[in-house]
């Protein structure tokens, strides 16, 4: 079935690194790719959608200059946490949509854990 | 817009009994698909089983089977002989065309041995 990529799987960093998370279709392309937060306890909220060789669509609350998405082929999104901080750690998972079968389901990936001290 | 409305944070049940997971929707569409995702501590998103909103049929796979009332927008997730590995946290979705996946604020699903 359609797998998605997403490295790395854990983070830990200090305040004010950026970070940057991969995410990859491994064997579809994907014009479309979401990225997820979900604090614990909690569930997932998306952050953005992630539109190939256009600009990202963010939801309203989300900072477009602190988390930067790329979109810039058909099997890879990238997000960047800039400057991070302590409250920017949550566990961040993307998902892609393969449009061979009708976009649905949606196939995430394994999420990554960011830890900034 | 649509929401998606999971009444139960909580539900725990006995190893090889059977459990049912309430979830409910509102929409104004009629053609829309419905999700069961499993979270396990690992934090993995799984899909569980999957509903299109056209048929009438309810959707089975294994140990898992949905009862899908499209009348009165109700999405519940039976699991049969319930197992360890099942325990996890359990997220119903809602996804209309390409528009964002709707997630409900899941149930989490303890299994007593």
């Amino acid at each position: 079935g359609a797998v998605v990529s997403q490295h790395p799987s854990r983070v830990i960093c200090k305040s004010g690194t950026s970070v940057k998370i991969e995410c990859r279709s491994l064997d579809f392309q994907a014009t479309t790719m979401f990225w997820y937060r979900q604090f614990p306890k909690q569930s997932l909220m998306l952050m953005a959608t992630s539109n190939e060789g256009s600009k990202a669509t963010y939801e309203q609350g989300v900072e477009k200059d602190k988390f930067l998405i790329n979109h810039a082929s058909l099997t890879l999104s990238t997000l960047t946490v800039t400057s991070a901080h302590p409250e920017d750690s949550s566990f961040y998972i993307c998902s892609a949509r393969d449009p061979h079968t009708g976009n649905q389901p949606q196939h995430f990936g394994d999420g990554t854990r960011l830890s900034i001290l | 817009a649509q929401t998606v409305t999971q009444s139960q944070p909580e539900m725990s049940v006995q190893e090889a009994e059977t459990v049912t997971l309430s979830c409910t929707y509102d929409t104004s569409e009629s053609d829309y698909y419905l999700f069961w995702y499993k979270q396990p501590p690992s934090r993995q998103m799984i899909l569980v089983i999957r509903q299109e909103a056209y048929k009438q049929q309810n959707a089975t796979e294994n140990r898992f089977s949905v009862n899908f009332q499209k009348a009165a927008k109700s999405f519940s997730l039976k699991i049969s002989d319930s197992q360890l590995g099942d325990a996890a946290m359990y997220f119903c979705a809602y996804n209309f065309g390409n528009e964002k996946l709707t997630f409900g604020t899941g149930t989490r699903l303890t299994i007593i041995p």
